[in-house]
């Protein structure tokens, strides 16, 4: 079946520029997660979705970062104002339920080039 | 999460199974060990996880020793396709839901022609 998509896989944007990027997950999955990857780091956390509960935005860096999830499916992750230190490559997952163990698919990531 | 240890680096030669170890000697009895790997540039990939028993599918075996200390991944025919950073993980249950997932060092795993 499909896995997760993600749009676009690559985005280059001019500094103070507002951009959105897209998470489409596995079907039937309630489970949703953003998470950031730098440079040659590992994954940063950045929020976690699950059915109709309020996510948990513990790990959004700044208020510039906003997400959210339409309908329980897809995900707009939007970052306004876009800094230099935002280039990154983005990547969602999605899991069936969250529950333990939450076996976490994901998607192929949004390389984000703020210039 | 208990703390993983992995070899920076392997090599295998293209064909033969590649072993990657893992230790994870502080591991507790309701924790998983989960295996992801990571091509170049691409998002990182769901391999295979286990609880005590060894775990097989599609893609390789979960070898987990019988005091769970350590585990064994194995691919058993490597592909150059099969070069990646394997990561090694071991996933307590969360008291909510949504446990987020934190990636170490990883091995870098080259498959040679």
């Amino acid at each position: 079946g499909a896995g997760v998509s993600q749009s676009p896989s690559n985005k280059v944007t001019e500094k103070g520029k507002d951009v959105e990027l897209r998470c489409d997950p596995i079907s039937g999955h309630t489970a949703l997660y953003w998470y950031r990857q730098s440079l040659g780091q590992g994954l940063e956390f950045l929020i976690y979705f699950q059915g109709n509960s309020a996510p948990d935005k513990s790990g959004l860096p700044s208020d510039r970062f906003s997400a959210e999830r339409t309908g329980g499916s897809v995900s707009t992750l939007t970052i306004q104002r876009t800094q230099q230190e935002d280039s990154a490559v983005y990547l969602c997952a999605s899991s069936l339920d969250g529950g333990y163990p939450d076996t976490q698919y994901f998607g192929p990531g949004t390389r984000l080039t703020v210039l | 999460d208990a703390k993983t240890t992995q070899p920076p680096s392997m090599d295998c030669a293209e064909g033969r199974a590649a072993n990657l170890p893992c230790n994870h000697s502080t591991i507790s009895g309701n924790e998983y060990v989960y295996w992801y790997r990571q091509i170049h540039s691409q998002g990182p990939q769901y391999i295979i996880h286990g609880l005590k028993n060894n775990e097989t599918n599609e893609m390789a075996s979960l070898i987990i020793t019988e005091d769970r200390k350590s585990s064994t991944l194995i691919l058993p025919h490597a592909t150059l396709r099969d070069t990646a950073v394997y990561y090694c993980i071991v996933r307590v249950r969360a008291e909510t839901s949504g446990s987020r997932l934190t990636f170490g060092e990883g091995t870098q795993l080259t498959v040679n022609p």
